[in-house]
């Protein structure tokens, strides 16, 4: 249980265009997800936290127009690069969190990660 | 605020040696405490927790221990394996919710 899944995995696209990255939980509803950027060899960086049906809470610094994110549903969350240019290239990685409890009792601040999507932008 | 500080560079050993990685935090009150993995090419997965001081967190083989008078929660295991190859984060739980992570260390073992 508890699996989180993104797509694509790896993305090549040309400056100014648009990317659109899915964050799915697979088998329990996230009613929060959240949205990581990572730099090799460094640690994750949030982005923006997401709660189903509202606006996102975007970190200090981070471009609310340019990161746009949709959680329109409890278990889809996505994130758009917009104009994407060469410096958006990185390692997108989410994660989502549910209610809690459950069979498997989870906790309800427990993270799940999705296995990250490459962005690199030409 | 809240952080998490791991050791610094990378980690190389040998195989069936044992691994230590530091980790000590600054927070107000005891967060819950994390130490997550991620292979290659992959993101992170939950390795082991503790929520309250001197809670031991287990599993695949490595251990930490929440010490709240060092504030600290070092990763250990006894003898690693060239599977365990990946770099490993210390992240501890804020009081908004959120994760707050270490730098990370890359560990490398060799056969």
């Amino acid at each position: 249980g508890a699996v989180v899944s993104q797509h694509p995995s790896r993305v090549i696209c040309k400056s100014g265009t648009s990317v659109k990255i899915e964050c799915r939980s697979l088998d329990f509803q996230a009613t929060t997800m959240f949205w990581y950027r990572q730099f090799p060899k460094q640690s994750l960086m949030l982005m923006a936290t997401s709660n189903e049906g509202s606006k996102a809470t975007y970190e200090q610094g981070v471009e609310k127009d340019k990161f746009l994110i949709n959680h329109a549903s409890l278990t889809l969350s996505t994130l758009t690069v917009t104009s994407a240019h060469p410096e958006d290239s990185s390692f997108y990685i989410c994660s989502a969190r549910g209610p809690g409890g459950g069979r498997a009792k989870v906790e309800f601040y427990e993270q799940f990660f999705g296995p990250g999507t490459r962005l690199t932008v030409l | 605020g809240d952080s998490v500080t791991q050791m610094e560079g990378p980690v190389t050993l040998s195989e069936e040696a044992c691994l230590t990685i530091n980790c000590t935090y600054t927070a107000t009150g005891y967060p819950s405490l994390f130490w997550y993995v991620q292979y290659p090419g992959e993101g992170l997965q939950l390795l082991l927790k503790a929520t309250k001081a001197d809670d031991k967190g287990s599993n695949k083989g490595f251990e930490a221990t929440y010490r709240k008078e060092t504030t600290s929660f070092h990763l250990e295991k006894g003898s690693v394996q060239v599977s365990d190859s990946a770099v490993y984060f210390c992240a501890l739980l804020k009081g908004n919710n959120r994760l707050a992570f270490g730098k990370g260390n890359q560990v490398v073992v060799i056969p």
